[in-house]
């Protein structure tokens, strides 16, 4: 069964023009929800760790947010570098030692 | 600090032949984990180790993949035979403990079976 679901498969925007990229998770418990950026032909880097509902994290154009089934990754004013793929992972609450990955979302911004 | 390192880059093999990869993780780290990561797919994981002892391999095919950590640092991954549906990109990554959220990722080998 899907544990994790990326939306969309792919983003295209302009510079500047801001976005959200969607992530759902069907475990019944989590015990954390991680965003990474994977960059074509290279492993993914790590950028966020979720813990609760509620919770943000921010980190330069990026904002992460959490709820019960779903986060949210929040890119303000993009740049063409940051352009990637952007991976969500859940680890459940049950099982500590699983971590299950979404397919992703291919972001890419045009200058 | 070094990242973790992987080799070879690339591998191409004809189906039913054998193929190891290579993975020395960052200094200290004691958790080590291979992924499979298949086009357009996330990475799913295969095998977990702690120190050298497996913590998960519950998504290891066991009938053709094999993994082995030796004195805790540097492991292999190994397929024998080969399947196409094993083509893919093998990532090994690793962290500081057990359950900790930040994975440090390799570059990946990619493998294609023909």
């Amino acid at each position: 069964e899907d544990q994790v679901t990326q939306s969309p498969e792919a983003l295209r925007l302009q510079e500047g023009e801001s976005s959200s990229l969607n992530c759902s998770y069907t475990v019944s418990g989590l015990r954390g929800l991680f965003w990474y950026r994977q960059d074509p032909g290279k492993g993914p880097e790590f950028l966020f760790t979720l813990y609760s509902a509620g919770e943000e994290k921010e980190k330069e154009r990026l904002k992460a947010t959490l709820t019960k089934k779903e986060s949210f990754l929040h890119i303000t004013a993009p740049k063409p570098e940051d352009s990637a793929t952007y991976l969500c992972a859940v680890q459940p609450i049950q099982d500590f030692n699983k971590f299950y990955f979404g397919s992703g979302t291919k972001l890419n911004v045009k200058p | 600090e070094a990242g973790v390192a992987q080799s070879p880059r690339y591998k191409i093999i004809e189906k039913r032949q054998s193929v190891a990869f290579w993975c020395n993780p960052i200094s200290g780290h004691a958790t080590l984990y291979w992924y499979q990561q298949i086009l357009g797919q996330g990475p799913k994981l295969l095998i977990q180790f702690q120190n050298n002892g497996v913590v998960d391999d519950s998504q290891l095919p066991k009938d053709r993949f094999s993994a082995e950590r030796l004195k805790g640092v540097d492991s292999t991954l190994k397929i024998q035979p080969a399947k196409l549906e094993d083509s893919a990109v093998y990532l090994c990554a690793s962290s500081s403990g057990l359950a900790i959220s930040e994975q440090f990722f390799g570059p990946g080998t990619r493998l294609t079976v023909l």
